[in-house]
């Protein structure tokens, strides 16, 4: 059974924080984890896929670390902006088969 | 290009009722996904694609639920004898094919079907 597991559930800062969440997971079977943001009445988007053990990626304020051998990614928003306001989602490809985390609900605080 | 098409966006029905919920895909996609999400919960696996072919449908609620794909394109989530437990946004997503080993696809998502049974 893959079972994906976020923490914080919810997260409240204030405008210019920075913030981080956890994602955890069956360190077997692994094929790539991502990172989604889902904003209220729009579909997820992807911000990362990562494959590889120590992999780091960054796009803008926002980065992602991944490690595979103990099974987390950390996801870290730098300087937190109102726009940053969403559910953070990770998710676990175990080859063709995709599985959710139950996501970190962030709200920024202007 | 276009995006996954999902449709309808929204869908009342009556309990008992069968329900037939689309998804377009994005073209060339060969991998394509449905997911639920019931009123405060995360994203449920339900099943995924390769081509037309669905090796993995252990995410499926119950025997009420089904899903095809023809053409390696569009498929169908059919929900038979609704009950009020299956009101919930459906999303699909589709992804690129594995080539040579890759799996850093990400998954692109349709903006969903809210299905409420009354």
């Amino acid at each position: 059974i893959l079972n994906v597991e976020q923490s914080p559930q919810s997260l409240h800062v204030q405008e210019g924080d920075s913030t981080n969440f956890t994602c955890s997971f069956p360190s077997s079977n692994f094929y790539a984890l991502h990172w989604y943001r889902w904003e209220t009445a729009k579909s997820p988007e992807a911000l990362f896929v990562m494959t590889l053990n120590g992999d780091e990626k960054k796009k803008g304020r926002i980065s992602a670390t991944l490690n595979t051998k103990e099974g987390y990614s950390y996801l870290y928003i730098k300087g937190s902006q109102p726009e940053d306001s969403a559910t953070y989602l990770c998710a676990l490809r175990s080859y063709d088969k995709v599985i959710f985390g139950p996501g970190t609900s962030l709200s920024v605080i202007p | 290009g276009a995006g996954v098409s999902q449709s309808p966006s929204n869908k009342v029905t009556e309990k008992g009722k069968d329900v037939e919920l689309r998804c377009d895909p994005i073209s060339g996609h060969t991998a394509l996904y449905w997911y639920r999400q019931s009123l405060g919960q995360g994203l449920e696996f339900l099943i995924y694609f390769q081509g037309n072919s669905a090796p993995d449908k252990s995410g499926l609620p119950s025997d009420r639920f089904s899903a095809e794909r023809t053409g390696g394109s569009v498929s169908t989530l059919t929900i038979q004898r609704t009950q009020q437990e299956d009101s919930a946004v459906y999303l699909c997503a589709s992804s690129f094919p594995r080539g040579g080993g890759s799996y850093n696809s990400p998954l692109h998502f349709g903006n969903g079907t809210r299905l409420t049974v009354t």
